[in-house]
């Protein structure tokens, strides 16, 4: 009964290739999130969906392709993958309230690209 | 858009000393403002929130204090313990957005 599951948990694979990274949420939030989280632990946000719409788009570069097909769930597709991809990717749910909303993570994707 | 800094980047304290970790925001339209601990190889999660409409909050030792003419809020440990030792994260948020700002967060080492 996890509130907001991601796979794989941990990625390893070469650079060049192309991975993808599924997330679901059963908390029934109208937005999910990709964060990144590297080596010195900043969480940097990504993308951002509400209800399979995009309302946040960081400067990511276009090999990072995020896909909604709807509002439980919320993939990332990586293109053409680099050393510096390598990252931890955390998935994450919210729900607006007037009084503000809280966000939950996902485990996190462990990506090493070699 | 939001700019949250987050100070000190580390910490290490004696167990049962009190620890204070302290963020500033610049978006006046925040109104949410929520601490997460992260351990060593987990996600972050929720530990405490405050909103705006509240000046202070607390929860068995930890408590967060929110000063919004100055745009800071703090997170205070109190009888530290070893098992308080996490990266902690300070974050703001709108509720007119989906969007969180997170602080760049706070290595805390209680040494035993």
């Amino acid at each position: 009964d996890t509130a907001v599951s991601q796979t794989p948990k941990y990625l390893v694979t070469q650079m060049g290739n192309d991975k993808s990274i599924k997330c679901e949420q059963n908390l029934g939030h109208d937005t999910m999130y990709w964060y990144k989280q590297d080596s010195k632990k900043f969480l940097k946000i990504m993308f951002s969906y509400n209800n399979k719409e995009l309302i946040i788009n960081e400067t990511v570069p276009n090999r990072f392709s995020p896909k909604s097909p709807d509002k439980a769930h919320l993939n990332l597709h990586i293109n053409s993958l680099e050393l510096g991809d390598s990252a931890v990717y955390f998935c994450a749910s919210s729900q607006v309230f007037s009084s503000g909303n809280t966000i939950y993570f996902g485990e996190g994707s462990w990506l090493t690209v070699v | 858009g939001e700019n949250v800094e987050q100070h000190p980047s580390t910490l290490s304290v004696q167990e049962g000393d009190s620890a204070v970790i302290k963020c500033t925001y610049s978006d006046s339209a925040s109104n949410y403002f929520p601490w997460y601990k992260q351990e060593l190889g987990k996600r972050p999660q929720l530990i405490i929130d405050i909103r705006s409409n509240v000046g202070e909050k607390k929860d068995q030792r930890i408590a967060v204090t929110l000063n919004k003419t100055a745009k800071h809020f703090s997170l205070h440990i109190t009888e530290t313990q070893p098992e308080d030792s996490a990266v902690y994260f300070c974050a703001a948020s709108s509720s007119t957005g989906n969007q969180f700002y997170f602080g760049t967060g706070t290595s805390l080492t209680v040494i035993p």
